[in-house]
């Protein structure tokens, strides 16, 4: 089945160590947004990629950065994770971010943990 | 001002009754979007249901309606003959179609409220 699929389920690094988060999708989807979610908290979006074109929110820590070298595949890099950036991470996909009756696609999310 | 407002932080139901979670939201776009999601304990997120801003009639999903207010800005969720795989986060999420802003804001983006955990008791 055509899904989003985001690996690893589980992730634990130490402060300051960096770490990936990955995303893949089978849609072929032109739009992939990542969202940063802490317990009992709304999702709040971090960026977004229309194509190859790299959209910030203008909140987003610069310690976040994010890559996407095809359309089947989004990265969300955290250069020196903190404490506070313990949070589920979540990749959703869109056909376009023009679509206001467009529903997002998302995957399972990635659970990360900082030491 | 927060766009999507989501005032039950929990709500308790019986086993088969209905509920009503509620959502308001704030816009100055006439055209939008307005989407419910289930969020179980294992973090996935589950889409609902779906209201456009034009639509005229309430949308319906099996046991999901809408119960939307254009007037009053309100988006509110109904769930008939609750079941106990019900019980999780449910959050509200509106879709504008503001303009595009290099600087940071995000055309298209899905805004969410802030949640409502919902229990249902059997």
């Amino acid at each position: 089945d055509a899904m989003v699929i985001q690996n690893p389920r589980y992730q634990v690094t130490q402060f300051g160590k960096p770490v990936t988060l990955s995303c893949s999708q089978t849609l072929n989807h032109n739009v992939m947004y990542w969202y940063q979610q802490k317990s009992s908290q709304a999702p709040k979006l971090l960026f977004h990629y229309y194509d190859k074109d790299f959209n910030n929110e203008a909140d987003t820590p610069d310690n976040f950065q994010s890559r996407r070298p095809n359309t089947s595949f989004c990265f969300l890099d955290i250069r020196s994770p903190g404490l506070g950036d313990a949070a589920m991470y979540l990749c959703a996909t869109a056909t376009t971010k023009r679509q206001v009756n467009e529903k997002l696609f998302f995957g399972s999310g990635t659970q990360l943990s900082v030491l | 001002a927060q766009k999507i407002t989501q005032t039950q932080p929990g709500m308790f139901v019986q086993e088969k009754e209905a509920v009503t979670l509620d959502c308001t939201y704030d816009t100055s776009d006439q055209s939008y979007g307005l989407f419910w999601y289930k969020q179980p304990s294992s973090g996935e997120m589950i889409f609902l249901i779906y209201q456009g801003s034009y639509d005229e009639q309430n949308a319906t999903e099996g046991r999901y309606s809408l119960n939307f207010q254009k007037a009053r800005k309100s988006a509110n969720l109904v769930i008939s003959a609750s079941q106990l795989g019900d019980s999780a986060m449910y959050f509200c999420a509106m879709r504008e179609a503001g303009p595009f802003n290099a600087g940071g804001t995000s055309y298209g983006k899905l805004t969410f409220g802030q949640g409502t955990i919902l229990t249902v008791h059997p």
